[in-house]
């Protein structure tokens, strides 16, 4: 059974920063490529950063770059979400979600999601 | 970035209803078109996936249709289960985008 369980979350002052994880089982987790999409509270969701199956390669949204770091553990399953300078805006769930295709980053459907990680930016 | 819009942005209707929701793309996408329904307080899932496949235990009241910049999700006989929030997203270029989301109420 595919597993994704998030954690690392939390209340966190603005400028800060955040690490979240995604321990992944059930799947070969070194051949796909993993995804973190986001969803502020009461809003709709938003695609954050994705990281290919081997971790040299990295994508971002344009309203994380810079600040976002999205790295990969493949001998420990794991998933990572580094957050810097954390914004107001940055509040919300994040999810870590599996494509249904081994390898490729476009072309698929998130088939798999955590049931994520709350991050509160407050003072 | 692909813009993907939604419409409508919520919608009230009854058991039995048949409801139609509609996601159009800024440029074409050819068939890279996802749908997610969304419960409260739960991680999205998947239900159609390249415009018009049907998610392996999905009903088969749910079904997708359309190419290059306009797409539909259709539910032929709303049942209680599916007031949920449905999104549709683009998986044809990064960033991959999602629909601003389509509320399904009860009326």
């Amino acid at each position: 059974e595919v597993q994704l369980l998030e954690s690392g979350g939390g209340l966190v002052q603005p400028g800060g920063s955040l690490r979240l994880s995604c321990a992944a089982s059930g799947f070969t987790f070194s051949s796909h490529v993993m995804s973190w999409v986001r969803q502020a509270p009461g809003k709709g969701l938003e695609w954050v950063s994705a990281i290919s199956a081997s971790g040299d390669t990295t994508y971002y949204a344009g309203s994380v770059k810079g600040r976002f770091t999205i790295s990969r553990d493949n001998s420990k399953n794991t998933l990572f979400l580094q957050i810097n300078s954390l914004r107001a805006e940055d509040t919300a769930v994040y999810y870590c979600a599996k494509p249904n295709l081994e390898y490729q980053l476009l072309s698929v459907y998130f088939d798999y999601w955590g049931q994520g990680s709350l991050v509160t930016v407050s003072s | 970035d692909i813009q993907m819009t939604q419409s409508p942005s919520s919608l009230s209707a009854s058991v039995g209803d048949r409801v139609t929701i509609t996601c159009r793309a800024s440029q074409s996408i050819s068939n890279y078109l996802n749908w997610y329904q969304q419960k409260p307080g739960k991680a999205p899932k998947s239900l159609i996936y390249a415009a018009s496949s049907l998610q392996s235990g999905v009903p088969s009241r749910f079904s997708g249709s359309g190419s290059g910049t306009d797409f539909t999700l259709i539910i032929s006989t709303l049942q209680p289960e599916d007031f949920a929030t449905y999104y549709c997203q683009q998986s044809y270029s990064t960033p991959q985008t999602f629909g601003q989301g389509t509320k399904v109420e009860i009326k």
